[in-house]
């Protein structure tokens, strides 16, 4: 079993549309975790930590359930620019998962 | 403003060459980290480093090699190169001891080996 998985997606959603993304870990262990976000042909950049009591920022909202070991991206009223690959980050050992693409259309 | 710098974004290299990537950091981090990235595999962790003269294998170090002479510096080599190193490589370096510690990450180097 990888020690992150994503499911790879493709997400093809309409503008304004909420999508949600999970990402599932092994190592019990683990205690922080972050989303990433990719464009096409850069490099990954920091989109947001995951707290344990969740976190939100605008339209993003991450989640973390330890019973089930996975955390959660969020994405509401979808943007444009929201159109990406979005990787998450188990810090403990900095493995990533393999990214999920979402393409947001209009 | 943060920086890791990568000294190549695209290298062409002969199968059975030495080839050197090198990833300096200007933050003072004491993590440093090799991935190479291939289409649906994500992020694969090659070596990293959690300190100068320190390295530790990833999941996949096989054909590789690391060096860390220096806190800023962590050159990845491929001792042979073939073709199915031909991939993106990507650098990051964070800091150590914060639980929430960010990651930063190079540009990428495109290898393609011929």
């Amino acid at each position: 079993r990888k020690e992150v998985e994503q499911d790879p997606g493709p997400f093809n959603v309409p503008e304004g549309a909420t999508v949600a993304f999970n990402c599932t870990y092994s190592n019990s262990a683990s205690q922080s975790f972050f989303w990433y976000r990719q464009d096409c042909r850069k490099e990954p950049k920091l989109l947001m930590s995951v707290y344990s009591s969740g976190n939100e920022d605008g339209r993003f909202t991450a989640q973390l359930n330890r019973a089930s070991q996975y955390i959660s991206l969020l994405i509401r009223d979808s943007k444009l620019s929201d159109s990406a690959t979005y990787l998450c980050v188990v810090n403990i050992n900095m493995r990533f998962g393999a990214g999920t693409r979402l393409t947001v259309k209009p | 403003d943060v920086k890791v710098t990568q000294s190549s974004r695209y290298l062409v290299k002969r199968t059975g060459e030495k080839v050197f990537l090198e990833c300096v950091q200007d933050m003072d981090h004491e993590n440093m980290f090799w991935y190479r990235q291939d289409p649906g595999l994500g992020l694969r962790l090659i070596y990293f480093s959690y300190d100068v003269k320190m390295k530790e294998k990833g999941d996949i170090p096989e054909g590789y090699s690391v060096s860390r002479e220096k806190k800023e510096r962590f050159s990845l080599i491929l001792e042979s190169a073939s073709t199915n190193q031909t991939s993106m490589y990507l650098c990051a370096s964070r800091r150590t001891g914060l639980l929430y510690t960010e990651a930063f990450f190079g540009q990428g180097t495109r290898l393609t080996v011929v």
